[in-house]
């Protein structure tokens, strides 16, 4: 079956470029109907929405984080990634990948996150 | 803060009934999805589009929305339901998803 993992750096230096991988396994990354997600979550905090990318390599980013943030993805190798610059410790959270999927039921849009990755803890401290 | 609200803790009696809410402007046009997040542990996906539940996920979960309101129900909870909650959709300004600020569900 189609599995997730995150793979990086645990820590990194305050102003520093944070980068992780989500390495997509059991399947294709190209699969029909799917875009590729990261999420983060700050210890004992909720979950925050990062942005998506589509293998057509269209991106949407959290407004938030719109400045800072990219994601790319890479077919040929079945891996999507994040980049997120200028890091302070704010930004210290477990960060997940997960597949995303949307469609239409009736005349209303839905989108879900179907399958995740264990996540990754990343640490920004000097 | 989150365009997504949800009450931050709710309880529940064992083998009873409860419904967890998730309110926004978005939900007018796009459904909520549901996750279930045990500690340590990453989110799963409980409920979608309203009201489907992948494949894995008992059917004493449902869902249901009405206006701007989501809910998660859970009828005839059971020990291993409690957890946090998350509810999901797009926002109501553009291309962008979002999640509820999570609930912490208590079975007594």
């Amino acid at each position: 079956q189609v599995q997730l993992q995150e793979s990086g750096p645990g820590l990194v230096k305050p102003s520093q470029t944070l980068s992780l991988t989500c390495t997509v396994s059991g399947g294709s990354i190209s699969s029909s109907g799917y875009y590729w997600n990261w999420i983060r979550q700050p210890a004992g905090k909720g979950l925050e929405w990062i942005g998506r990318i589509y293998t057509s390599g269209n991106t949407n980013y959290n407004p938030s984080l719109k400045s800072r943030v990219t994601i790319s993805v890479d077919t040929s190798k079945n891996k999507f990634s994040l980049r997120l610059s200028s890091v302070t410790a704010a930004d210290t959270a477990v960060y997940y990948c997960a597949r995303g999927s949307s469609g239409v039921v009736v005349t209303w849009y839905y989108y879900c996150m179907d399958l995740w990755g264990k996540g990754t803890t990343v640490t920004v401290s000097s | 803060s989150s365009e997504l609200t949800q009450d931050p803790a709710v309880s529940v009696a064992l083998g009873q009934t409860v419904s967890i809410t998730c309110q926004g402007d978005s939900l007018r046009s796009y459904y909520a999805s549901w996750y279930q997040q045990k500690p340590g542990q990453a989110p799963v996906l409980v409920i979608y589009a309203k009201n489907s539940r992948p494949s894995g996920i008992p059917d004493r979960f449902s869902g249901s929305s009405s206006g701007n309101t989501a809910s998660l129900t859970i009828t005839g909870a059971q020990a291993e339901d409690e957890a946090d909650y998350y509810c999901n959709s797009r926002d109501s300004s553009g291309f962008h998803l979002v999640f509820g600020g999570g609930t912490k569900l208590t079975v007594l």
